[in-house]
């Protein structure tokens, strides 16, 4: 799988939005991104997954760069419960060898 | 909903003393994985398990073995602990044809003196 690029730490304010980067010049045109969020003492979780095209869920928002050499995160309004670990990572379809989580970056907010 | 369960929740373990850590999951997933977390170098592969009856290995298995006997449970063996393997463990699972999905448990602290 190509290799992921993010800051190793960002810090936001409450109620806020945050735009967590990743860059990936080397991804295949059958590459996904995906991030994954890991909170304090606890697992890692899904947070959004894309291909091309911008996505929305929930939980967060995913813009894609055209060229798909790069990718936002984007937290509309962080709260404190949303200071973790963020995972951008690169998974192309097929196979079942699981996912190659990089550093991530630290999100601190501060209220 | 309990989705994946891990288990002991942490261990302190004497180092050669042999150590199963427990996974069950029970969303009838097929994939499953073992992580260990460590500071500074975040998440790697241990093992894993497309499906019942079948084992691979990922970026580093050497000390761990892994049993598939059933579709639920993805147990993960030390046979004889070294201080090295002190981390935290992770289990997770994956559904059918939702490749970069996975569902991961609450970990495993383990500690080896």
């Amino acid at each position: 799988d190509a290799k992921t690029t993010q800051p190793n730490s960002m810090e936001s304010n409450e109620e806020e939005p945050v735009h967590l980067p990743c860059n990936h010049s080397t991804i295949s045109g059958t590459d996904y991104i995906h991030w994954y969020r890991q909170l304090p003492s606890q697992g890692p979780e899904y947070v959004i997954h894309g291909l091309t095209s911008n996505v929305n869920n929930r939980m967060a928002s995913l813009a894609i760069a055209e060229d798909r050499k790069s990718s936002t995160l984007i937290l509309h309004r962080a709260t404190l419960r949303d200071a973790a670990v963020y995972y951008c990572i690169l998974r192309a379809e097929g196979g079942a060898d699981g996912l190659t989580f990089g550093k991530g970056t630290h999100l601190i907010i501060q209220p | 909903i309990a989705g994946i369960t891990q288990a002991p929740t942490s261990q302190i373990l004497a180092a050669g003393r042999r150590m199963t850590l427990r996974c069950t999951q029970d969303m009838r997933h097929n994939a499953m994985y073992w992580y260990r977390q460590d500071l500074g170098l975040g998440l790697r592969l241990i093992h894993y398990s497309n499906t019942a009856g079948t084992t691979g290995k990922g970026e580093v298995p050497d000390g761990y073995s892994v049993s598939r006997a059933n579709t639920d449970d993805f147990p993960l063996t030390l046979a004889s602990a070294v201080p090295s393997q002190t981390s935290v463990y992770f289990c997770a699972s994956r559904p059918d044809k939702t490749f970069g999905k996975l569902f991961f448990g609450s970990g495993t602290q383990l500690s080896v003196l």
